[in-house]
């Protein structure tokens, strides 16, 4: 039972231009969302948070969405660059169980 | 600051041994969390520590056990190892048990033979 999916496996976006990756999950209990990036042989690196009780949040480049009605979040990388290639995973975690659920990842390719 | 640090960085095994992985947390956080990630997925929740009692625990066999040192490094045991066992265990720390960002290591990467 997957509770966080990412239905793109992959993503191509041009240098400059937006990249939108996207994340739903089906457990209503879910309410902190995580998106990290991971590069071969190195661990996953955190980007951004958000909690239930916002539905945006912005750092630099990077903006996660949450719709919570849609049980579905996404992140927005403005501009994207080379270097932003990698595999992007989101995870989730419900108040008071202290594991946090991945999803299988997105593989973002940007090309210049 | 040093990041997380695990160890070893591979390891082969054969069916039926034991394996220890060890992972240093950053300095001053006093949660461990472990997960295995095999091909093509994320990472699946295996056990979170902090000061040093288990917080929670995934759906793997209790082939599988973990510890958490006065120093707030961690260990994890898994025994009596299987071909599926194979995968990169990645170990994270973070300051609080919970609603914040976990910090991964480098992984070890395991292989059953």
């Amino acid at each position: 039972d997957q509770q966080v999916k990412q239905n793109s496996p992959s993503l191509s976006v041009q240098e400059g231009r937006i990249s939108i990756l996207n994340c739903d999950y089906t457990n209503s209990m879910f309410d902190y969302f995580l998106w990290y990036k991971k590069y071969p042989a190195e661990g996953p690196t955190f980007l951004i948070s958000i909690s239930s009780i916002k539905d945006k949040n912005e750092d630099g480049r990077f903006t996660v969405f949450l719709n919570k009605s849609a049980k579905h979040l996404s992140l927005h990388i403005v501009p994207s660059q080379p270097g932003d290639s990698a595999v992007y995973f989101c995870a989730a975690s419900a108040s008071g169980t202290y594991k946090y659920i991945f999803g299988t990842g997105t593989r973002l390719k940007v090309l210049a | 600051d040093a990041g997380v640090t695990q160890s070893p960085t591979h390891l082969i095994k054969t069916r039926g041994q034991h394996v220890t992985l060890r992972c240093s947390p950053i300095s001053g956080h006093k949660s461990v969390s472990w997960y295995q990630q095999v091909l093509g997925q994320g990472p699946q929740f295996i056990f979170q520590y902090y000061e040093k009692e288990e917080r929670g625990r995934g759906n793997f066999p209790d082939r599988f056990s973990a510890r958490q040192f006065p120093n707030y490094s961690s260990e994890l045991n898994v025994n009596a190892l299987l071909l599926g066992d194979s995968a990169l265990y990645l170990c994270a720390s973070s300051h609080r048990e919970s609603y914040n960002e976990q910090f991964f290591g480098p992984g070890t990467r395991l292989t059953v033979l």
